[in-house]
């Protein structure tokens, strides 16, 4: 099984700042790998798939970079609503499996 | 567009059984293969069980094989999630989604509490 591993665990920023969030696959995964956004008592949301294309509707300031086994989301400007929990998930062994990391944090 | 809807969860004790449903609607949904993941309050995100798009493989997730059977009604566009030997780490919100590599569309969970 391909295992997930997302550091920092929490981020501790202020609105305004850019903040750049990693993801390690314990193998490589391509550019399979999705970014999610989860808020209290809420769905997880897709924000990034294919390891840099951004969904229709989230917003620019969302980005996505990497392949094989080292990824990462770059929030720019960060602004108050993107205060939540950050899931990555490798789908490269898809339809057979797929992992989710164990999440960053990110809060004031 | 695309919605999925979960019920059946609950409060339910240890060893005994619970059936969740799923209705999914804004998709040709006999097109598609259908999955169940979870997460267990304060946790991360688990892949539970998925089923082909026309029921013939399912897969489930260590945790759960053997307890937890996956279904699906083409007719009525509804995958349902037959749980037994319930356990108290069974407790967790329970989500449908279609079986995509990524997860574009979620349904709200449904949440279920297993507690003696």
């Amino acid at each position: 099984e391909i295992v997930m591993t997302q550091f920092p665990a929490t981020l501790s920023v202020s609105p305004g700042e850019r903040v750049t969030l990693s993801c390690r696959a314990s193998q490589s995964v391509s550019s399979n790998l999705a970014w999610y956004q989860q808020k209290p008592g809420q769905a997880p949301r897709l924000l990034i798939y294919g390891a840099s294309t951004r969904v229709a509707d989230v917003p620019a300031r969302f980005s996505g970079s990497g392949s094989g086994t080292e990824f990462t989301l770059t929030i720019a400007d960060l602004q108050s609503e993107d205060f939540a929990v950050y899931y990555c998930q490798q789908y490269d062994k898809w339809p057979f499996s797929f992992t989710f990391g164990p999440g960053t944090t990110v809060d004031i | 567009q695309v919605q999925l809807v979960e019920s059946g969860g609950g409060v339910v004790q240890p060893g005994r059984s619970l059936r969740l449903s799923c209705a999914a609607s804004g998709f040709n949904f006999g097109n598609h293969g259908m999955q169940w993941l979870r997460q267990a309050p304060g946790k991360g995100l688990e892949w539970v069980a998925a089923i082909w798009y026309d029921g013939s493989n399912k897969y489930y997730g260590d945790s759960v094989k053997g307890r937890f059977t996956i279904s699906r009604d083409n007719s009525k566009n509804t995958v349902d999630l037959q749980m037994n030997s319930l356990r108290v780490e069974d407790t967790a919100v329970y989500y449908c989604a279609r079986r995509d590599g990524y997860i574009p569309y979620w349904g709200q969970g449904t949440l279920v509490t297993v507690s003696s």
